[in-house]
């Protein structure tokens, strides 16, 4: 069974970098038919999504945070991550990685979250 | 970008009732449309993908339509747990895109 599984600090201090990983267990991120992504949830607004990576490394991004986003895999741990640098108080959110269908783009399997506050 | 906008924005109805959701994309995406479900402190869940396909395990209480530019999400018979926010979300091209999220209330 596919399990996706959110991890990183949960306070990060303004200008600083979020960084986060989410671990994939039952499958591997090596498969040529999903990408790996990125959703983030502000508090009481809606879904924005991140970014996405594929096993061959190709990465897409949100063009509103392209500038300060980097989306990658580690194979050998089975996992991919996400950094965001130079955050903001707007940064703040519940963070949540996805299986994304590499055809058809719509995310079917999705970690629990983790919220990621950002505050000095 | 593609842009997506839904209507309504909130809507309370009874348990047993049709609900029905519009979501309208900037430009045409075939059917390349998802729909999600958001229940409070949760993350979404996949409910309808291609449009109308039904993912596995949800209930045939839900249904989706359309193609192009207009879809609509369908619970026939609203039921207690069906409470959450629902998004749509086009899946033709990168920048991914939600729309804004309805949220429906139980009276």
């Amino acid at each position: 069974q596919l399990q996706l599984q959110e991890s990183g600090p949960g306070l990060v201090e303004p200008s600083e970098t979020l960084s986060l990983t989410c671990t994939v267990s039952g499958d591997s991120i090596s498969t040529t038919s999903y990408y790996w992504g990125w959703v983030r949830q502000p508090p009481g607004k809606g879904l924005e999504w991140i970014g996405s990576v594929y096993y061959s490394g190709s990465t897409y991004y949100n063009p509103s945070l392209k500038s300060r986003v980097t989306v990658s895999m580690d194979m050998s741990n089975n996992h991919f991550s996400l950094i965001l640098n130079s955050v903001t108080a707007a940064d703040t959110a519940l963070y949540s990685c996805a299986r994304q269908g590499y055809r058809s783009y719509y995310m079917d399997v999705w970690g629990k979250g983790t919220t990621v506050t950002v505050s000095s | 970008d593609i842009q997506l906008t839904q209507s309504p924005s909130l809507l309370s109805a009874s348990v047993g009732d049709r609900v029905t959701i519009t979501c309208r994309a900037s430009q045409g995406i075939s059917s390349y449309l998802a729909w999600y479900q958001q229940k409070p402190g949760k993350v979404p869940k996949l409910l309808i993908y291609g449009a109308s396909t039904l993912e596995s395990g949800v209930p045939s209480r839900f249904s989706g339509s359309g193609s192009g530019t207009e879809f609509i999400l369908t619970i026939s018979s609203l039921q207690p747990e069906d409470l959450a926010t629902y998004y749509c979300q086009q899946v033709t091209s990168y920048p991914l895109t939600f729309g804004p999220g309805t949220k429906v209330d139980i009276k």
